[in-house]
């Protein structure tokens, strides 16, 4: 399976832009990258995927370097309540059953953003 | 109302004690996943998923259970309880392909004492 890296925490002040950045050096031409949060007590959400182009959404920004090594989500402007663990994940394709196709989401330890005032 | 919901929300229950964790969703989706995520840790999946009466292990299916007979829940059953099951587990669904989103519900924080 595909694996991320990322760095364990970073701070972000207040109403800025906060880049978290993603490795994933070893994901295959159809695996797509995920980033979810989690906020405290509460289970995973999702804000962003994307397969080689940058997308963009009312949440966030996904980059995706051209060799899909990496990846940056951007939060263009931070606020206290997107203090959370960040998740970047690669979506794994492998058989199950009979057969059949399915694909899951295998979470790595995330980046604690924290948002200062 | 339409969602994913599980339950118990809390329980604490017994050493050697079989216990079941319910998920239930309104959406249809294929693919249902259950994780367990321990304190300092992310989330890790024990078994998946990919429709009704299809099923295979995670990263940590050792000591758990699952069956799907119906589309809608998948039950996660810890045959003989022990304490290093104590953990918060998470049940997800998406409607599976490789672009969709995929949909968790708010837990379930089980003790074992």
């Amino acid at each position: 399976d595909a694996k991320t890296t990322q760095p364990t925490s970073m701070d972000c002040a207040e109403g800025r832009a906060a880049n978290l950045p993603c490795n994933h050096s070893t994901i295959s031409g159809n695996e797509y990258v995920y980033w979810y949060r989690q906020i405290h007590s509460q289970g995973p959400q999702y804000i962003i995927h994307g397969l080689k182009n940058n997308e963009t959404n009312e949440m966030a920004s996904l980059i995706i370097t051209e060799d899909r090594k990496s990846s940056t989500l951007i939060l263009p402007h931070a606020t206290l309540r997107d203090t959370a663990v960040y998740y970047c994940i690669v979506r794994v394709l492998s058989v199950v059953g009979r057969g059949g196709a399915t694909n899951k989401l295998i979470f790595g330890t995330g980046t604690l953003l924290a948002v200062q005032p | 109302d339409a969602g994913i919901t599980q339950s118990p929300r809390y329980k604490i229950t017994e050493t050697g004690r079989q216990v079941t964790l319910m998920c239930h969703q309104t959406w249809s989706h294929s693919y249902m996943f259950w994780y367990r995520q321990d304190l300092g840790h992310g989330l890790r999946l024990i078994y998946y998923s990919a429709a009704a009466d299809i099923t295979d292990k995670g990263e940590v299916p050792d000591g758990y259970v699952v069956s799907r007979s119906k589309t809608e829940n998948f039950p996660l059953t810890l045959e003989s309880a022990t304490r290093s099951q104590t953990s918060v587990y998470f049940c997800a669904s998406t409607n599976g392909g490789f672009a969709t989103e995929a949909f968790f519900g708010q837990g379930t924080r089980l003790t074992v004492v």
